[in-house]
């Protein structure tokens, strides 16, 4: 059965500090699609990225990076010179042939808090 | 463009009682998810509607039902509350079917509260 493990429960950084989010994920499926949400104190999902199992690249917006490692099924968040605005639950969600691609499995969340 | 939209946005509930929670998506979506969230077994999906039909199912007992109207409006009922049905119920809406293929938004959701 797929899993997303999202072993960071919360972490806290000083603003302008880099941080990085990990995601492991399994799946026995060879095509699959990997997602970063965040969720604001509002409550309210807000997509981040979707990337298919067959694009290894990584990808940069603004202050956003994602690292995506299918030798060790990790799809890593790093958000450099964070800010206040930041700070919020991360969730990292997979969805496969298993879910029939109609579903998301997410983590646990990571909270992250940037303090001023 | 107006977003996904829910009501009622906090609600509370005696164990036994029924409820039904209401999801409005975005214009055009013809999908609808929705997802329960609780802090013990995290983001949990429920079921989805696509044209009327829910085309999948989660893990949840049939005191959780749907449905999808015409307009793509969706319902969400859970009958016979439990306290453990207490949760924040988040709706998704997506241009179609196999929503994960497409963005999915999601909507502020209903805090559900079971005394």
């Amino acid at each position: 059965a797929q899993k997303v493990t999202q072993a960071q429960t919360e972490i806290s950084v000083v603003e302008k500090e880099d941080v990085t989010l990990d995601c492991v994920y399994e799946t026995r499926d060879t095509t699959y699609y990997l997602f970063w949400y965040k969720q604001p104190p509002s409550g309210e999902l807000v997509f981040l990225i979707r990337r298919n199992s067959f694009d290894e690249q990584n990808e940069i917006s603004g202050r956003y990076s994602w690292n995506f490692q299918k030798s060790t099924s990790s799809f890593n968040f790093t958000i450099t010179a964070s800010q206040v605005v930041d700070s919020a639950v991360y969730f990292c969600a997979l969805s496969d042939l298993n879910s029939g691609y109609s579903t998301l499995t997410f983590g646990k969340g990571t909270m992250l808090l940037v303090s001023p | 463009k107006a977003g996904v939209t829910q009501t009622p946005r906090y609600l509370i509930k005696t164990r036994g009682q029924q409820v039904t929670l209401s999801c409005s998506p975005i214009s055009g979506h013809r999908s609808v998810s929705w997802y329960q969230q609780t802090p013990g077994q995290g983001l949990q999906f429920l079921f989805e509607y696509f044209s009327e039909t829910q085309r999948n199912k989660g893990n949840f007992p049939g005191r959780f039902s749907g449905r999808q109207f015409s307009n793509s409006r969706s319902e969400m009922n859970v009958s016979t509350l439990e306290l453990g049905d207490s949760a924040l119920y988040l709706c998704a809406s997506s241009l179609a079917f196999l929503a994960s293929y497409n963005e999915q938004f999601f909507g502020p959701g209903t805090r559900l509260t079971v005394l």
